[in-house]
């Protein structure tokens, strides 16, 4: 059976400080990798998405980014983060119709 | 688009009733449609997905229900229980695209 990892689980991080987020599937190939953000309270934005290795898709623009080295394995990255990048932040993994989302990583900017 | 920005409603059932959530799509050609589970600091659960060619799909407690001529999707969940209490999100996705597009989420309180 498929199962996706994140972590860390939670980060309580200062302004301006660096991120990396890293999200990894098991038991599947090739699988369109997601990177969504979720305020507290509201629904999903979706950040970005890779259909395959090297490949990224950018849905919004901001001060993040997203890369994937390997075919299972999603980053998310900023060089400084601002406030506003507070959130809940969740990988998703799909192959045909259906997504499946990882247990999240709550991000805390202070 | 996205349902980014917006506060979620709330529906409030009694425990053992029937429950409604609702969702209204925005694109015609959507081809797939889900429905998620969102429990407090957990990642969305799948329950029942819905291609557009049906109008009806039947699941352990819970059907979902198409109408693509008012675009319009809805979760039933019977005999609510204490432990349905979540945030449910529709999801559907564009004309067999890699993106899905959320709705803004409804959340259930169930009342004992």
């Amino acid at each position: 059976s498929q199962t996706i990892h994140q972590w860390p689980a939670t980060l309580v991080q200062p302004v301006g400080s660096p991120l990396s987020l890293e999200c990894t599937v098991e038991g599947t190939s090739n699988p369109n990798l997601y990177w969504y953000r979720q305020a507290a309270g509201r629904g999903l934005q979706l950040l970005f998405y890779s259909v395959g290795i090297g490949q990224i898709s950018s849905e919004v623009p901001q001060n993040l980014s997203a890369s994937r080295p390997q075919d299972r394995q999603f980053i998310l990255s900023s060089k400084k983060l601002l406030l506003s990048d507070s959130g809940f932040y969740l990988c998703a993994w799909s192959r045909a119709h259906e997504q499946f989302f990882g247990p999240g990583t709550r991000l805390t900017v202070l | 688009g996205e349902s980014v920005g917006l506060h979620l409603p709330t529906l409030s059932v009694q425990e053992g009733d029937n429950s409604i959530i609702n969702c209204a799509y925005s694109n015609s050609a959507s081809d797939y449609f889900i429905w998620y589970k969102q429990e407090s600091g957990k990642g969305p659960q799948f329950i029942i997905d819905i291609r557009s060619n049906m109008d009806k799909r039947q699941g352990q407690r819970v059907t979902v229900l198409l109408n693509k001529t008012v675009k319009h999707l809805s979760l039933q969940i019977a005999a609510t229980q204490p432990g349905d209490s979540a945030v449910y999100f529709c999801a559907e996705r564009h004309n067999y695209g890699q993106n899905f597009v959320f709705g803004p989420g409804t959340r259930l309180s169930v009342l004992p």
